[in-house]
């Protein structure tokens, strides 16, 4: 199936450990997204990389890193967990070089941080 | 900065009602719009681009609409199955691809 697909689904650790989430897409997009949802469900992006390359970086603590080897992949590296880190991470997709920003989102990881 | 406000909050329909929902936006050159669903425990889902005003697009029972201010999804004799968080969003006037999103509906379609 093409899609937009990451692991793991669920995530839970304790404060202050290291964790990393993966995401990789199979519609030859050249645009990745890190969004975070909180517990309102608000949407919000964090990260974006274009052919591998940052380039929307949010106010977002330095204990985030994404890393893309590829345009397929980004994945998002947690530094030191903290409790208020705990929400649902989406990553998306999106084919821009034709100027089309419409995104396709991957199913979510559910961090809790205890 | 770019906002999208969605109205209401929460909608609760009977089966067949129809209704509709709202998205105001302020956004800075408008790029296009988004509507997306999305279902507990899942990622949203796309539905619908509108790129300028008077446009609409409609899949099965919903329709989008787009004015210069806002855009309406117009839900007719919905089902069960449309009971859904709809969420909208708008690509940043500045930020390559950045989409704002609204806080969402939630829309309750009882039997």
């Amino acid at each position: 199936d093409t899609a937009v697909s990451q692991t793991p689904k669920y995530l839970v650790t304790q404060m202050g450990n290291d964790k990393s989430i993966k995401c990789e897409q199979n519609l030859g997009h050249d645009t990745m997204y890190w969004y975070k949802q909180d517990s309102k469900k608000f949407l919000k992006i964090m990260f974006s990389y274009n052919n591998k390359e940052l380039i929307i970086n949010e106010t977002v603590p330095n204990r985030f890193s994404p890393k893309s080897p590829d345009k397929a992949h980004l994945n998002l590296h947690i530094n030191s967990l903290e409790l208020g880190d705990s929400a649902v991470y989406f990553c998306a997709s999106s084919l821009t070089d034709r100027g089309i920003y419409e995104q396709y989102f991957g199913p979510g990881t559910r961090l809790t941080v205890t | 900065e770019d906002q999208v406000t969605q109205s209401p909050e929460a909608l609760r329909l009977q089966e067949g009602e129809s209704s509709s929902l709202n998205c105001s936006y302020t956004v800075s050159g408008l790029r296009g719009l988004f509507w997306y669903r999305q279902d507990p425990g899942k990622g949203p889902e796309f539905l619908f681009t509108l790129y300028s005003a008077g446009e609409e697009k409609e899949k099965e029972r919903l329709k989008a609409t787009l004015t210069k201010k806002e855009s309406f999804l117009h839900i007719t004799a919905p089902k069960p199955e449309d009971s859904a968080t709809y969420l909208c969003a708008v690509p940043g006037g500045t930020s390559y691809g950045k989409l704002t999103f609204g806080q969402g509906t939630i829309l309750t379609v009882h039997p």
